[in-house]
This record gives structure tokens, C-alpha cells and sequence, in this order.
């Protein structure tokens, strides 16, 4: 069974700070790896997606990179704003082993950007 | 236009109405999703159709009702919930279950409440 565990579970940092937030899977056998980020009370956003065949993507201030072979996904965020604070969640997509339509998701990190 | 909708936005029921959740998407994807979201938690993944069949059902209880009318329309039925069950209801769709592509994005939510 795919387990995601994303660290830390909550981040405070300065305004302008570069950050690394983390997920790690245990089946590498995956068909790619999603990052979204959800305010308080609302949907996801999809932020970011990266195929099982790909190395990382980027997206403005954010890239996302995947190392299947480690089970390992990281977002670094540049240049940090107080409007990226959310959760940050990633899910990873049903593989090999298992259905294609169901992701995993791990617990989140929640970020807190301060002025 | 990568829009997922859902009405309504706010829900509360007693525990023997009926009541109906709505999902639409115009994105001419081929896979929608129910999923539920307790606070502070990561969404669970209830049902999935594929081309307007039911691919996945994570042995929800029969309260819950599926229904997928056409390839843009997602219901929900509700009956006799429980107050355990309220929580976030998201809905999301993707392009298909064909994988490595799977990107799913996410309606902003129906927040329900069973009393």
C-alpha cells in the first residue's frame, strides 16, 4: 500500500525566504507525482504535475523535481510571499500496483509567509 | 478554461433529508472524482467514473449515491447521513485514467452539515 509522508508539517518564514517543502512515497511505481496548494475552507490548485518519466517541472517561482528510484518529490519556492501561505499537499498517482485513479495524498505542510 | 464547479457552496441537512451535490466541468475530461475532506486532513477518494461509468467506489456506504449523467455532470445523492459526515465534499476531474497525464483539478467545495 502507497504510503506519502510530506515534512515538515508546518513552516514559518520570512517574507523573501527560499524554501524547500518535501514528500516522500514508499511504492515507486507511480504514474506521476501532483502539488497543489489549498487555502483555508476552499479547493486545490493544482500547482504543479510531474510524470512518472520526467525529472522535475517548473512553473514561475516554483519547481517541483521527483526521484523515483529514492521515492522522493520536492517544491522549492522562491523568493517566498505572503500570499503563498497555504497547505501545501502532494499526491502521488496510482501506479503499477495499483489503480490509475487513485492518488495518494500525504498530510500536507501548512506555510506560513510572514510580512 | 480549467474551471471545476460545484453547488452548492454551503449545505446543511438533517439526517433524514435527501439532498443532491453538483459537479460540472467543461474541460471535456473523461474522469471525475468525488473526494471527502475533513479539516486538517488530506481528501479521501470516495468514487471515480471513467467515461460516465464507475470505475472506483472505496467501499462508501450506500448513503452516499453517485451519479454521472453525462461526461460533464457529477451528483452526489445524499440520504440519511450521519453527523460524522460532515466534512468538505470536493469534487475533481482529469483528462482521462490513462496515467502518467492524469492531472486532476479541483471544484472549490461543498462544505456539508449533518445535524
Amino acid at each position: 500500500k502507497q504510503e506519502v509522508t510530506q515534512i515538515p508539517a508546518a513552516l514559518s518564514v520570512p517574507e523573501g525566504e527560499n524554501l524547500v517543502l518535501n514528500c516522500s512515497f514508499t511504492d515507486s511505481a507511480i504514474y506521476n507525482l501532483q502539488w497543489f496548494r489549498q487555502d483555508p475552507g476552499k479547493g486545490l490548485t493544482s500547482l504543479l504535475l510531474i510524470q512518472s518519466s520526467q525529472r522535475e517541472q517548473t512553473s514561475g517561482r516554483l519547481n517541483a523535481s521527483l526521484d523515483k528510484s529514492s521515492g522522493r518529490s520536492t517544491l522549492y519556492i522562491a523568493a517566498s510571499q505572503p500570499g503563498d501561505s497555504a497547505t501545501y499537499l502532494c499526491a502521488v498517482g496510482g501506479g503499477y500496483n495499483t489503480n490509475a485513479g487513485k492518488s495518494t495524498f500525504g498530510d500536507g505542510t501548512t506555510l506560513t509567509v510572514k510580512p | 478554461d480549467t474551471e471545476v464547479t460545484q453547488t452548492p457552496k454551503h449545505l446543511v441537512m438533517g439526517m433524514t433529508n435527501k439532498k443532491s451535490l453538483k459537479c460540472e466541468q467543461h474541460m471535456g475530461h473523461r474522469a471525475m472524482y468525488w473526494y471527502k475532506q475533513k479539516a486538517k486532513k488530506p481528501p479521501e477518494l470516495m468514487f471515480v467514473y471513467s467515461y460516465e461509468k464507475l470505475s472506483i467506489n472505496e467501499s462508501v456506504p450506500s448513503r452516499f449515491s453517485p451519479e454521472c449523467p453525462n461526461s460533464s455532470l457529477l451528483n452526489l445523492h445524499l440520504h440519511a447521513l450521519q453527523p460524522e459526515d460532515s466534512a468538505l465534499y470536493l469534487c475533481a476531474s482529469s483528462q482521462d485514467l490513462s496515467g502518467a497525464y492524469n492531472e486532476q483539478f479541483f471544484g472549490p467545495g461543498t462544505r456539508l452539515t449533518v445535524l
